[in-house]
């Protein structure tokens, strides 16, 4: 089955601690993405990656990391989490066309809560 | 630059009625833009897209959405609400490049019985 995974799904942590959500993709996608959403704001994006070892800051990248060794993996880093940093994330995945302009939709994950206090 | 707005943050309509969530849309070329839908604690669905070919786009689940260049909207209709459609609906540019989507800040509908 076609499918985005992010883990975990529900996270409690504390200001600082260091944590990673992972996300794998078995769509052979070319593009992947993060975003958070807030409530009244919709979904921004945090980073994203056109290919293997090719990441680009999206609206909102300040305070995480991202990494792209592999193409079907692209985790998101916090190094130090802060309260304003509480949000539920998406990972999502998308198909590039060759030569052209992407016109592929999204495929997300599930989404992952997370909360810092 | 691209953005979109959809107009409504709350739509409530009663259930066998149609159903309008406006959207509006920013873009210096003709972009790729996308309806999906949200349901309480789960991520997001597509319901359809429009990438430049019939400007109505059928969707799943009975919805449908037209382009309408001089007017930069895209707004989703469906004939007759299902309570079965109360979520979240996220309209989505795509830019040219295909590097970033942008999100409207959703519509949240409400169907009653």
């Amino acid at each position: 089955e076609a499918q985005v995974t992010q883990n975990p799904r529900y996270l409690i942590t504390v200001t600082g601690k260091k944590l990673t959500v992972t996300c794998s993709q078995n769509m052979n996608h070319e593009y992947m993405s993060w975003y958070r959403q807030d409530p009244g704001l919709g979904l921004r994006q945090i980073y994203y990656s056109m290919n293997v070892e090719v990441t680009d800051k999206g609206d909102v990248p300040e305070g995480y990391k991202v990494s792209r060794k592999e193409k079907r993996n692209f985790p998101l880093i916090l190094e130090s989490p802060s309260p304003n940093q509480t949000s539920l994330y998406f990972c999502a995945s998308s198909k590039r066309l060759a030569g052209g302009p992407g016109t592929g939709e999204l495929f997300f994950g599930e989404g992952s809560r997370l909360t810092v206090l | 630059a691209q953005s979109v707005t959809q107009l409504d943050s709350h739509v409530s309509v009663s259930e066998g009625t149609p159903v309008l969530l406006r959207c509006n849309y920013s873009s210096s070329y003709s972009p790729s833009l996308f309806w999906y839908v949200q349901h309480p604690n789960k991520g997001l669905q597509l319901l359809l897209k429009y990438t430049s070919a019939a400007t109505l786009v059928k969707g799943i689940n009975g919805f449908e959405a037209e382009f309408k260049k001089s007017e930069t909207s895209f707004h989703l209709t469906k004939p007759s609400a299902h309570m079965s459609d109360a979520a979240e609906y996220f309209c989505v540019v795509r830019t040219n490049t295909g590097n970033q989507f942008y999100f409207g800040t959703g519509t949240s509908l409400t169907v009653i019985p």
